[in-house]
């Protein structure tokens, strides 16, 4: 089974603090994705990458920065976290693997708080 | 801009009613389709998936999916809800050379009433 886990599931963060989440998968996916998820707005892409060392911005960027040191390993940093960044936050991953279809595996999800 | 659109926000029905759940994208090629579903407290996981072929598509626990290629439309179907289907939905969109990201909807919610 395709595993991807986060390292956090509730995170309680006051506003300017540097914050990480952390997210690793065990499939050797070469894709890895970072959402988030708000009521209403469904899933919005932050960043990807689809290689150790390579990222892509997504279509919220803004306020986020990412880090792949290692191809299970994809990291999502806030480098001085807001209130309006309070939200569900997503990893997923995917193979690039012809027949794997590009199906995204996502984790449990993170629910960070920023007071 | 490409984008994925369903049209019910939120959905209740009774158990053993039928449910169609709406999907359209605004794209003229050739995409792959997916339904995702997120029970609550859980992981967003695939219910079904179109890439080619026969266009009436099986998932699991009895949802099917139809590709209606005139109507840019990928709907959702159940003959039977169950309470258990309580869960939000989410139709996603993969275009061909866009690295391999998924455009998602917005989301279903849906509460089946026991």
């Amino acid at each position: 089974d395709v595993k991807v886990t986060q390292s956090s599931r509730y995170l309680v963060k006051r506003t300017g603090e540097k914050v990480f989440l952390e997210c690793v998968q065990d499939m050797d996916h070469e894709n890895m994705f970072w959402y988030r998820q708000d009521p209403g707005l469904g899933l919005r892409l932050i960043y990807f990458s689809y290689d150790v060392k390579m990222k892509e911005k997504g279509d919220i960027p803004e306020g986020y920065s990412v880090s792949r040191e290692k191809k299970e390993r994809f990291s999502l940093i806030l480098e001085s976290a807001s209130t309006n960044q309070t939200s569900m936050y997503l990893c997923a991953s995917s193979s690039r693997l012809a027949g794997s279809y590009n199906e995204q595996f996502f984790g449990p999800g993170t629910r960070l708080t920023v007071l | 801009a490409q984008s994925v659109s369903q049209h019910n926000h939120h959905v209740i029905l009774s158990e053993a009613a039928s449910l169609e759940l709406g999907c359209n994208y605004s794209y003229g090629g050739t995409v792959n389709l997916f339904w995702y579903v997120q029970y609550p407290g859980q992981h967003l996981q695939l219910l079904l998936k179109y890439f080619s072929g026969d266009p009436l598509v099986k998932g699991i626990k009895g949802f099917e999916a139809e590709f209606i290629k005139s109507k840019f439309s990928f709907n959702l179907r159940k003959p039977s809800v169950q309470w258990s289907d309580t869960a939000e939905y989410f139709c996603a969109v993969l275009l061909p050379g866009r690295d391999d990201k998924i455009i998602f909807g917005k989301g279903t919610r849906l509460h089946i009433l026991p």
